[in-house]
Formats: structure tokens, C-alpha cells, sequence
């Protein structure tokens, strides 16, 4: 079965880049998907086909997706960016499959 | 607005049965795929399966074949979770989300998923 694996904890200082990584075997040939979890909450989909935001998603957030890691990444971080995580991608044989999920920190 | 709408927390014993829902409103809802997703508490996303409310046409991840059954009701916009019998294993906030589908030559190249639900808490315990 296809597997994503992703940090458990990034963190990054108010206001730098934030790199979220998704590793997985020949990931850049699939669409990779990413969705913010904030504490209490349902997730919201912050990036589609490895680079597209979807409206009302600040353009502080981009996604890259290359040979085996897909990377999320985040602009001028906010405190309101502390979230978690995650990359999704659909496999023809497992179908949906999750990364494990990323605790971003902002300092 | 595109959204779904969960039905409310549950609190159950092992060995009963339950059932979900999940109203779409705000967009067509027998031509979007309907998905369910759980996470356990303090852990990840796992998904469960999907429903064309269209056709009610069903998969499910292998890992959760058997042990729910995915249903929808187009009449009133709703799909369903059920258990027939819970566990205590089955402790977790469940989502429902619109499944968005991309294709290529008539075949399906990757799902992803807008909006979610609000999550209903699904707790077990004798």
C-alpha cells in the first residue's frame, strides 16, 4: 500500500517561511492535496493539485511537488497559522491515503 | 454557500447500533461524491469511504469494509454513517466532506476533499 510520510513538528519564528514536507515513492507523478487542522476544529483544504489555492486562501500558502516530496509551504508565518497538517493523496490501488499529519509551531 | 452539515454528538454502549448524517446544501447534491473520514482522538486522518449520492454507488478503504455501512438519501441531500454494532474502537470524531474528482481520459486521477463538516464526536463506553 502507497504511504505518505510527513514530520511530526515543524517550527518556525513569526513572520519566516515555513516548509512542510510529504514524502513519498514517486510522489511528483501524483496531485497532492493539503488541508489545516486548528485545535477543535474540522480541517479546511488549503492547497489542491500540489500548487492550487482555493479561494479565500491567503497566497502566503503554496505547494511544490517533485520526485519523492511534496512540500507545503507557508509565507510570512502568522500565529494563526499554528496548525496541524496534512498531505493527501488518491492512490489507484489503496485509493485515499493521508499523511500522518505535521504540528506547526509558530515562535 | 457549499456546506455540510453534521448531525450531533452520540454517546453509546458497546454493542449498539448508530447512524450518522451529513446534509449538503448549496450545490447540486447527487453530482458530487460524499466521503467520511475519522480521526481517533489525538491522531490522524483516516479515510473510510465514499458515496455518489447519484447512483449510491459505494466504495470503501479495506479497512473499514464490513465494519460500516455508507448510505444517502438524495431526496433530502443527506448521507449516512452506520454501525450496526459499536465498539468502544470506535471512539472518534467522524467528517463527512464533498469529494471533489479530477479525470483524465474518463479515468479518475485524484479525489480531494471541500468542504468538510462540522465533525460529529462519536463516543463509546460501557
Amino acid at each position: 500500500s502507497y504511504e505518505l510520510t510527513q514530520p511530526l513538528s515543524v517550527s518556525v519564528a513569526l513572520g519566516q517561511t515555513a516548509r512542510i514536507t510529504c514524502g513519498g515513492n514517486n510522489i511528483g507523478s501524483k496531485n497532492v492535496h493539503w488541508y489545516q487542522q486548528k485545535p477543535g476544529q474540522a480541517p479546511v483544504l488549503v492547497i489542491y493539485r500540489d500548487s492550487n489555492r482555493p479561494s479565500g486562501i491567503p497566497e502566503r500558502f503554496s505547494g511544490s511537488n517533485s520526485g519523492n516530496t511534496a512540500t507545503l509551504t507557508i509565507s510570512r508565518a502568522q500565529a494563526g497559522d499554528e496548525a496541524d497538517y496534512y498531505c493527501q493523496v488518491w492512490d489507484s490501488s489503496t485509493g485515499e491515503v493521508f499523511g500522518g499529519g505535521t504540528k506547526l509551531t509558530v515562535l | 454557500e457549499v456546506q455540510l452539515v453534521q448531525s450531533g454528538a452520540e454517546v453509546k454502549k458497546p454493542g449498539e447500533s448508530l447512524k450518522i448524517s451529513c446534509k449538503g446544501s448549496g450545490y447540486s447534491f447527487t453530482s458530487y461524491w460524499i466521503g467520511w473520514v475519522r480521526q481517533m482522538p489525538g491522531k490522524g486522518l483516516e479515510w473510510m469511504g465514499i458515496i455518489y449520492p447519484g447512483d449510491s454507488d459505494t466504495r470503501y478503504s479495506p479497512s473499514f469494509q464490513g465494519q460500516v455501512t455508507i448510505s444517502a438519501d438524495k431526496s433530502i441531500s443527506t448521507a449516512y454513517l452506520q454501525w450496526s454494532s459499536l465498539k468502544a474502537s470506535d471512539t472518534a470524531m467522524y467528517y463527512c466532506v464533498r469529494v471533489l474528482r479530477g479525470y483524465s481520459y474518463g479515468l479518475t486521477t485524484d479525489n480531494w476533499f471541500d468542504p468538510w463538516g462540522q465533525g460529529t464526536l462519536v463516543t463509546v463506553s460501557s
